[in-house]
């Protein structure tokens, strides 16, 4: 059974631009989560799709992030414009459970620099 | 808010050796507690997931206790191999309404061959 993918795996930018993070999850998997961590922190909730839509968004910082999940397959996580604190590993997860509980499935997340 | 801590913050012990991490949440109504392996650069692995209703989960050499009511949980490796260096992450499912995961900042274990 093939893992969650993301890309790319490291991105490094500029503040002020765009960037745009790509993940599919595993197949079946109706639920996908994205985590924002921090170096030194734990994972923390970004934004959860329930098949195309939003469970929870209330930690996402809604002036400069965004994110869908079209066909409730794949999603994609945009940041715009980008902050130095933006810097961090962003992950994507899912689950086969309908939320709460269950086992999440991360992939091997996005590296993002900003400069 | 659910806070999770999670004690020692890095933890070096030499090959074949016993170990306990810890694991403390401030609100003990939770649905379930999950313990995750991360490798440099990886992403997360699910080693155990216990329910709130149930106090201990194995897994192999891997064994995590939960208390929920006063908010702990350990997890419990037995006879360490260098293999199981990573960084170990706790984390709570909790929430009314719209439950999430809430990690704590992780145990960074080195074995020692």
């Amino acid at each position: 059974e093939a893992g969650v993918a993301q890309s790319p795996r490291y991105k490094i930018i500029e503040k002020r631009q765009s960037v745009a993070f790509w993940c599919n999850p595993i197949s079946g998997h109706a639920t996908l989560y994205w985590y924002q961590q921090i170096l030194g922190q734990g994972p923390k909730l970004l934004i959860q799709f329930q098949n195309n839509g939003v469970v929870d968004d209330s930690q996402l910082p809604k002036d400069r992030f965004s994110a869908e999940r079209l066909k409730g397959v794949d999603s994609t996580l945009k940041i715009q414009p980008a902050k130095l604190e933006d810097s961090a590993v962003y992950l994507c997860a899912s689950s086969s459970v309908t939320p709460p509980g269950g086992t999440q499935y991360f992939g091997p997340g996005t590296r993002l620099l900003v400069l | 808010k659910q806070e999770v801590t999670q004690i020692p913050a890095a933890l070096s012990v030499p090959e074949g050796e016993n170990l306990v991490l810890n694991c403390s949440f401030t609100d003990s109504a939770i649905y379930n507690l999950q313990w995750f392996r991360q490798d440099p650069g990886k992403g997360l692995t699910s080693l155990l997931l216990i329910q709130s209703s149930q106090r201990e989960q194995t897994s192999g050499r891997l064994n995590a206790s939960l208390d929920k009511s006063s908010g702990r949980s350990t997890l419990y490796i037995a006879a360490s191999q260098p293999g199981d260096s990573a960084t170990y992450l706790c984390a709570v499912y909790s929430g009314a309404g719209s439950y999430q995961l809430t990690f704590g900042k992780g145990t960074k274990l080195s074995v020692i061959p």
